[in-house]
Formats: structure tokens, sequence, C-alpha cells
């Protein structure tokens, strides 16, 4: 069966530091991948996608990247965060395997903290 | 411009009743229609999904529906349970098959 992890649980980081958050997937191959993030009673923002390896597509230009290394891993990153980049960051995946509905499958979510 | 209207309000009904959530869109043509369950601090769960051709879709208590000409979902849930107290979220495919664009969710209190 398919997994997806994330890591860490949750950050709490002070203005300025750099930011890197890992996501993998494990039970399957060439997924679609995405990073959401979800301020506090808000709805989920997309911020990046992935096709495939060294695909990156960028839904909100912002202080964020992202970069798919490997087939199953997407990780999101800073250089300098703000206190705006606060929020609950979400991965997740789509199958692209023939059949397959377009759902897609959640992380558990890292909550960052800006101070 | 392009929206997904749910409900803000929570919606709070009794145990053994039935829940209708109304999720709303405008500029959208999607080809499918979403919903998911989220849990405090917990990602989204994915519960239910409905093709544009498709007018009902139903899984166990849960029941979607899914107008194209009024571009409207309403997701049902009969018999709820206090368990069914989360908040749910509709979405649909934006730009692509790829990428989802989700409402804000509503949330559901279900009380004994």
């Amino acid at each position: 069966s398919q997994t997806i992890h994330q890591w860490p649980a949750t950050l709490v980081q002070p203005v300025g530091s750099p930011l890197s958050l890992e996501c993998t997937v494990e039970g399957t191959s060439n997924p679609n991948l995405y990073w959401y993030r979800q301020a506090a009673g808000r709805g989920l923002q997309l911020l990046f996608y992935s096709v495939g390896i060294g695909q990156i597509s960028s839904e909100v230009p912002q202080n964020l990247s992202a970069s798919r290394p490997q087939d199953r891993q997407f990780i999101l990153s800073s250089k300098k965060l703000l206190l705006s980049d606060s929020g609950f960051y979400l991965c997740a995946w789509r199958s692209t395997a023939d059949g397959s509905y377009n759902e897609q499958f959640f992380g558990p979510g890292t909550r960052l903290t800006v101070l | 411009s392009q929206k997904i209207e749910q409900n803000s309000e929570a919606l709070n009904i009794q145990e053994g009743k039935t829940a209708t959530l109304t999720c709303n869109y405008t500029n959208y043509s999607p080809a499918y229609l979403q919903w998911y369950r989220q849990d405090p601090g917990r990602g989204p769960v994915f519960l239910l999904l409905i093709r544009e051709n498709e007018k009902e879709k139903r899984k166990e208590r849960l029941k979607v529906t899914f107008d194209t000409t009024l571009k409207q979902s309403l997701f049902h849930i009969t018999a709820s349970q206090p368990a069914d107290s989360a908040t749910y979220l509709c979405a649909l495919t934006g730009g692509g098959f790829q990428k989802l664009v989700f409402g804000t969710g509503t949330r559901l209190l279900v009380s004994p």
C-alpha cells in the first residue's frame, strides 16, 4: 500500500532563517506531487506541483521554492523565512497509473511558526 | 474571477439527522468535483469524486450531487454521528487534471 511521510511535524523558526521540509511517498511510481499551505481558518493554497523528477510548477510567486531530486521525494525550501510563511504545510500525491482516479492523498502536515 | 464558495459558518446538527453541505463555483468548467474530510491538525482525506457527466454518487452514508448548470455540488451525510464532526472541503479540477482547487471548507458539528 502507499504511504506518504512528511517531516518535521512541527517547526518554530526565526524570521530570516532557512527552511527545508521534506516529503516522501512509498508504494507508487511516478506520482504527481504537490505542496500546499493552509493558513489558520483558510483554505488550501497550492504552492507547487511536480509531474516528474526536476519538473516543478510554481503557482504563487513567493519566498519559497521546491525541488524533486528523486521520483518520490519532494522538498520545500526557503532561504529566508518571513512571518507570513507561518502556516500548515501539506504534501500530497496523485497516482498517474492508468485507471486511477484524480484524488489526492495528503501527508500528516508540518505546522510552521515563524517568530 | 474564479471562485469556489462553501459556507464559512459551522453547521450544527443533531445525531441521526442528515447533514447537507453546499459547494458553489463560478468561472470554472470542472471535469471532476471531489469532497474531502479534514480533522483538526491533520491532512485532508479523500471521500468521493463525481464526474461532470454524473448527477449523483453514493458511498455508504455519503451522497454527492453535481449540477453543472447551477454550478453547485451538494454533499449529504445521512444518519449523522458525532464522529462525522470535521471540516469538509470541496475541490475541483482547475487548469488541467493535475491540479485541484479547494474551497475553504465547512465545519460540521454533530451533537449527541
